[in-house]
Parts: C-alpha cells; sequence; structure tokens
C-alpha cells in the first residue's frame, strides 16, 4: 500500500489568489497524479508529474493554470493559480504502483473560491 | 474514448436490503476494472478490482464480476449496512496509468 498526505485538507481563498496543494508519499514513485473532482461529478485527470520532468497535461488544463512541481521521487506540488469559483473543487494526489494494479489516493484538497 | 457508465443516485436503502450498482465500461483491449469508496470527508479507497475477464474482485461482503460479453463490472452486496453509507465510483485503468471514472454513485443506508 501506499500512504499519501495531501496538505491543507481544505481552504477558503479569494478569486485571484494562488494555492499551492502538498502531496507526500511515504515510499518513492515513479509518477503521480493530479485529479479534480468537481462538486457532484467524477474525478477528472489533470496532469501527471514524473520525477526530474515537465509534467504532462490532460486535454483542457495548462501549466500556466496548474503548475506542477516534482523535486523528488515522495513529493509534488500542485498550485492553482488566479483562481476563479469555477475552480472550487477537490484536488487529489494519486500514485500507482504500476502495472494498473492499484491507485492509491490522498484525502484530497477541498478548495472554495469566494 | 475509454469510458466508465455508472447508474446515477442517490441509491436510498433500509439496512440488510440487497445492494446492487450498475457499471458498464467502453474500453479498447483489456482494461483493469475497479470499485473505489470514499466515506464522507475521506479520499478514494480502493474497494475491490479484477483485472481479466470471468475475474471475480470482492472485499468487505462486496462482489463484482468482470463480464466481457457484457462489458459490465456490477457492484453487488447482499445485506448493506449503516456504515457503507458513501460514495461509490467505478473505474478502467486501460493504459499503463490512465484510469476513468464514472460519475460516481451516492448510497446511503437507513437504519
Amino acid at each position: 500500500s501506499a500512504v499519501i498526505s495531501q496538505k491543507p485538507s481544505r481552504d477558503i481563498c479569494q478569486r485571484g489568489t494562488s494555492l499551492t496543494i502538498q502531496c507526500q508519499v511515504d515510499s518513492q514513485v515513479t509518477m503521480m497524479f493530479w485529479y479534480r473532482q468537481q462538486p457532484g461529478q467524477s474525478l477528472t485527470l489533470i496532469a501527471t508529474a514524473n520525477q526530474g520532468s515537465e509534467a504532462t497535461y490532460e486535454s483542457g488544463f495548462v501549466i500556466d493554470k496548474f503548475p506542477i512541481s516534482r523535486p523528488n521521487l515522495t513529493f509534488s506540488t500542485l498550485t492553482v493559480s488566479n483562481m476563479s469559483p469555477e475552480d472550487s473543487s477537490i484536488y487529489l494526489c494519486s500514485v500507482d504502483r504500476g502495472q494498473r494494479s492499484e491507485a492509491f489516493f490522498g484525502q484530497g484538497t477541498r478548495l472554495t473560491v469566494v | 474514448g475509454d469510458s466508465v457508465t455508472q447508474m446515477e443516485g442517490p441509491v436510498t436503502l433500509s439496512e440488510e436490503a440487497f445492494l446492487t450498482i450498475n457499471c458498464t465500461y467502453t474500453a479498447t483491449g483489456y482494461p483493469s476494472l475497479f470499485w473505489y469508496v470514499q466515506y464522507p470527508g475521506e479520499g478514494l479507497q480502493l474497494l475491490l478490482k479484477a483485472t481479466k475477464a470471468d475475474d471475480k474482485g470482492s472485499n468487505k461482503g462486496f462482489e463484482a464480476t468482470y463480464r466481457k460479453e457484457t462489458t459490465s463490472f456490477h457492484l453487488e452486496k447482499g445485506s448493506v449496512q449503516v456504515s457503507d453509507s458513501a460514495v461509490y465510483f467505478c473505474a478502467l485503468a486501460a493504459g499503463t496509468y490512465k484510469y476513468i471514472f464514472g460519475t460516481g454513485t451516492r448510497l446511503k443506508v437507513l437504519a
């Protein structure tokens, strides 16, 4: 299994500001993933973060809005930039042990933009 | 593209009732299939999984069988408890890492 710690667990932010979410894993992993879960909806993959390279973004998500850092094999950050109320969501960090065996998730960051 | 279709909720049941949550998928190749559960205020936890056709995943009294002929992975439990109240997500993994989730089904079990 993998233990994933995500901070903050929730925040209320003013529009136009930025929030950085941290994700710490208890063991080294090659790939880390960031998802968004909008209210009442399913999870949508934002990007995949590999250590030592640029993150790979899914369609509809761009680096300027969601910059990601991956400084080592156990840590990643996602920044939600220039926030608007439409960014109010739960943001989830995830890792996969590989071979599609199982995805592990952090507890999520519940973001409300006012 | 690949997709997962899940029955809409909420589903409200009395304790000890039988539960079925339908899930069908569209995928090229042979995906792995998963059910995740999200309890209030928590992240997603793997409930069960199946990696090939006819496999049955089971955990905590929940079961789901990978049916390739009907492209389905329905979740069942014979007798639900109040503690089973949560949101259930069906998911598939079709590539090396990409997971696709259904919209989630909220289950509420009444005592």
